[in-house]
């Protein structure tokens, strides 16, 4: 069965300091990826998506991430974190042809001023 | 801009109750979703429907059934609440298989 596993629970950063989130899937086949964002009291939010193509892509917010087929992740990555990012972030995928998302459990992050 | 309304933010019942959870999009979405969610366990896929009166079971539908009877709304139903089924529940919908869902903001069940 697939899985999205998000190791890490619980992440804190510095304001202005660089960002990564990690994200690995296990399914097979080309997955369809996406990164999406929660903030307090409100529903998820889509940062970027990846299909095919560029293994880089790019999202709202400043945020990008990269697919890596030898490692199956997809890191999300920000170059330098504003206080208004603390959220909960989401990885997800969903099979080819399915149109069932399975979530990783999420990693909340919280940003120091 | 995709809007998917959820009829209400915060719900408190009582065991055994039948309990309607409502959701609206606006965009002429083909697929609709209900999800759970609980703390370390992400989101948890209950029901989901690509088309009216059509509807699939996902991950975690005991307990739960749905309705879609217009293409803009899709209803979670608790048959006979119980206290293990308070969570978080997020409605989505989305245009085509594969396109990214679109999330309400959610309802904050309490089942006493």
């Amino acid at each position: 069965a697939q899985s999205v596993t998000q190791p890490d629970i619980h992440i804190t950063v510095s304001e202005g300091a660089s960002l990564e989130l990690r994200c690995n899937y296990s399914y097979g086949a080309t997955p369809y990826l996406f990164w999406y964002v929660q903030s307090p009291g409100q529903g998820l939010q889509l940062l970027l998506k990846y299909f095919s193509g560029d293994t880089l892509v790019q999202g709202i917010k400043g945020f990008e991430a990269e697919f890596k087929r030898s490692q199956s992740s997809f890191n999300l990555r920000k170059p330098s974190v504003h206080w208004s990012d603390a959220a909960e972030y989401f990885c997800a995928d969903t099979t080819g042809g399915g149109n069932k998302l399975t979530f990783g459990t999420g990693t909340q992050l919280k940003v120091e001023l | 801009d995709v809007k998917v309304t959820q009829s209400s933010r915060y719900l408190v019942k009582r065991t055994g109750e039948k309990v309607f959870l409502e959701c609206v999009q606006d965009m002429d979405h083909e697929n609709m979703f209900w999800y759970r969610q609980d703390p370390g366990l992400g989101l948890r896929l209950i029901y989901f429907s690509y088309d009216v009166k059509m509807k699939e079971k996902g991950d975690i539908p005991e307990g739960y059934s749905v309705s879609r009877e217009k293409k803009e709304r899709f209803s979670l139903i608790l048959e006979s609440a119980s206290t293990n089924q308070t969570s978080m529940y997020l409605c989505a919908s989305s245009l085509e298989v594969m396109q990214p869902q679109h999330f309400g903001d959610g309802t904050r069940l309490s089942i006493l």
